[in-house]
């Protein structure tokens, strides 16, 4: 049982570059959601799903995009990558949605220089 | 949207209590807590559903107050291995389905 799975763990991409984060969880959740965490700061909720074919965005969508056409992947792709996306990334799932607790991903570094 | 929580940082040393506090400004349908050490993903600590449910796991535990739309974490007789950053998450229903938001983070440090 693999839970959550993200590739790649390390990317860096030049400014302007476009790239998609992989996301796959094999544990039939409904709920998947994008996490970004600036150094020594808090996770920030920038896309999720509750179920596939529907999105929605979080708190800074800007920059991103989405799409869940299986239950199990959720890529998050980045148009036109900028310095201000240097972050970690998390991935997270959980079932029904309320009142289960997040699975986390272990997450991808990306730097944008 | 981002829960706010209170201190932003804490030295303990082992042996030492600590309270961690957590505020949101939309009404709460679940409050959870989660602890990260550096370079790794949050851990999941408790679940808390209902107002006023408390909750334990070993020394730590949790209240929630629905009506204040709070939740406090207590740690108590700190051990070295709870150093790390300290994350509430909150549950808010929209139309489109649940949002989860973390908190701002509480860094704990607990030394000898």
């Amino acid at each position: 049982n693999a839970g959550v799975t993200q590739t790649p763990k390390f990317r860096i991409l030049k400014i302007g570059q476009s790239m998609t984060l992989q996301c796959t969880q094999d544990m039939n959740h409904n709920y998947m959601y994008w996490y970004r965490q600036d150094p020594g700061m808090g996770l920030k909720l920038i896309y999720y799903s509750v179920g596939a074919g529907i999105t929605d965005k979080g708190e800074v969508p800007n920059g991103y995009n989405v799409s869940r056409s299986t239950t199990e992947d959720f890529p998050l792709r980045l148009e036109l990558a900028a310095p201000s996306q240097t972050s970690v990334y998390f991935c997270a799932s959980s079932y029904v949605g309320s009142g289960e607790k997040l699975f986390f991903g272990s997450g991808t570094q990306l730097s944008v220089l | 949207q981002q829960p706010v929580q209170s201190p932003q940082a804490v030295i303990l040393r082992e042996g030492e209590d600590a309270v961690i506090n957590c505020s949101s400004s939309k009404a709460l349908y679940s409050v959870h807590w989660y602890r990260q050490k550096h370079g790794e993903a949050p851990v999941f600590l408790m679940i808390l559903l209902k107002g006023g449910e408390q909750k334990g796991h070993e020394k730590i535990s949790a209240s929630f107050n629905e009506k204040k739309q709070q939740s406090s974490l207590y740690l108590t007789a700190s051990q070295l291995s709870y150093s790390g950053t300290y994350f509430c998450g909150t549950e808010t229903r929209k139309n489109t389905g649940n949002q989860f938001y973390f908190g701002t983070g509480t860094s704990l440090t607990v030394i000898p």
